[in-house]
């Protein structure tokens, strides 16, 4: 079965701390792996999508890392705009789109 | 572009009643899917849709039916609803079903069942 595992489930940095959030995963012939930014009331984000292992992507303060069995989004210096849950997804060979439950990011000024 | 559009935003049903979720979307997506979000859930894959004509089901569609006449709407239907259906619901799409198009969702549907 496909599986998605996000940890931690939340996690508090002051502004300015660096730090990683992890997505382990097992999706079969794993097509894309996503990551998304939700606030509170509002539809997921678009951030990153990587492909194949050793692949990385930045965007601002933000990077994502893949390898064959995890995934990280480094955040690096955060500030408090940063504060949302991170969402980390894969699609399986099959079209479908397995979502993890989520990092709950809090970032203190 | 208006981008994914969903209505209504917030809707309260008593068990059994039955009702559509709109979505819409004017980018000329082909690929287009219904989550349901819930508490310590996370987003799960209710149907799905590569394109006009064709659908399949996710992770939890039962009790759910959808349909893709057009290219631009993906209409939810709730057949018979239930408490265990009260969730936030979220409508997205994208270029086409491969890997490397971003979705787009839409507000969220807050639907609550008495």
């Amino acid at each position: 079965e496909d599986q998605v595992t996000q940890s931690p489930e939340a996690l508090r940095l002051q502004e300015g701390e660096s730090s990683s959030l992890n997505c382990s995963y097992t999706v079969s012939g794993l097509r894309g792996l996503f990551w998304y930014r939700q606030d509170p009331g509002k539809g997921p984000e678009f951030l990153f999508t990587l492909y194949s292992a050793g692949e990385e992507k930045e965007k601002e303060r933000l990077k994502a890392t893949l390898t064959k069995k995890e995934s990280f989004l480094h955040i690096t210096a955060p500030k408090p705009e940063d504060s949302a849950t991170y969402l980390c997804a894969g699609m399986n060979r099959d079209d479908k789109i397995i979502f993890g439950k989520g990092t709950r990011l809090h970032i203190l000024p | 572009n208006a981008g994914v559009t969903q209505t209504p935003k917030f809707q309260v049903l008593k068990t059994g009643q039955s009702m559509t979720l709109q979505c819409a979307q004017d980018m000329n997506h082909e690929y287009m899917s219904w989550y349901r979000q819930d508490p310590g859930m996370g987003l799960r894959l209710i149907h799905y849709s590569v394109g006009a004509g064709i659908t399949d089901q996710g992770e939890v569609p039962n009790g759910y039916n959808v349909s893709r006449s057009t290219t631009e709407d993906f209409p939810l239907r709730l057949l018979s609803a239930a408490p265990s259906q009260t969730s936030v619901y979220f409508c997205a799409s994208s270029f086409d079903g491969c890997s490397y198009n971003e979705q787009f969702f839409g507000p969220g549907t807050r639907l609550t069942v008495l």
